[in-house]
């Protein structure tokens, strides 16, 4: 059973658009999400977190928005660069229990 | 600064070999973690350390599985008996703290092969 779901498994944007990574998780004691990037033949790396006592947080062009009853978080990247091209995993946790779920990934395109 | 090196990068053995990956974690981070992903999937949590100790293995699919971190800073991860099912990226993380809100700093890992 996947706790953590990234039901879409590629998307494909135009560069300066906004891209939308979206995930969904099952566990009601997660507390903690991040996202993190994976270009190929490297591991993954962190890129933005949020606690459950948000529902928002910026840093640069990537926000992440957690809405807790629908037990769901997105990731907004604007404007996407092809730069941005990576896989995209969404990770939770309970802050007072390791270890990290991570979800299958996103892989994104963006098109210049 | 240095991050998380993982040794080797690759790895082809035959089935019923024994193997060892390593880890060297980020200098000063109390944490290491090994995670294992697969083709099409995300990373699955196999173990964790806080300093010298495995603070949790349930994520060790079977007996086959062993790790170590004896110092407290280098781990490695023995599989004995390696079936082809064993192939994946081997991923090794490390955090300064143990706390599930600490991020993990990941290695490139180990791409396991087994023939």
């Amino acid at each position: 059973d996947q706790q953590v779901k990234q039901n879409s498994p590629s998307l494909s944007v135009q560069e300066g658009r906004i891209s939308i990574l979206n995930c969904d998780y099952t566990n009601s004691m997660f507390d903690y999400f991040l996202w993190y990037k994976k270009y190929p033949a490297e591991g993954p790396t962190f890129l933005i977190s949020i606690s459950s006592i948000k529902d928002k947080n910026e840093d640069g062009r990537f926000t992440v928005f957690l809405n807790k009853s629908a037990k769901h978080l997105s990731l907004h990247i604007v404007p996407s660069q092809p730069g941005d091209s990576a896989v995209y995993f969404c990770a939770a946790v309970n802050s007072g229990n390791t270890p990290l779920v991570f979800g299958k990934g996103t892989r994104l395109s963006v098109i210049a | 600064g240095a991050g998380v090196s993982q040794t080797p990068s690759n790895k082809v053995t035959e089935k019923g070999k024994y193997v060892e990956l390593r880890c060297d974690p980020i200098s000063g981070h109390t944490a290491l973690y090994w995670y294992r992903q697969s083709l099409g999937q995300g990373p699955e949590f196999l173990i964790y350390f806080q300093g010298t100790g495995a603070a949790d293995d349930s994520g060790l699919p079977n007996d086959r599985f062993f790790a170590v971190r004896p110092e407290g800073s280098v781990s490695t991860l023995k599989i004995q008996r390696t079936e082809r099912g064993d192939s994946a990226v081997y991923l090794c993380a490390s955090s300064l703290e143990g706390s599930g809100d600490s991020p993990l700093h990941f290695g490139n890992g180990t791409r396991l092969t087994v023939t």
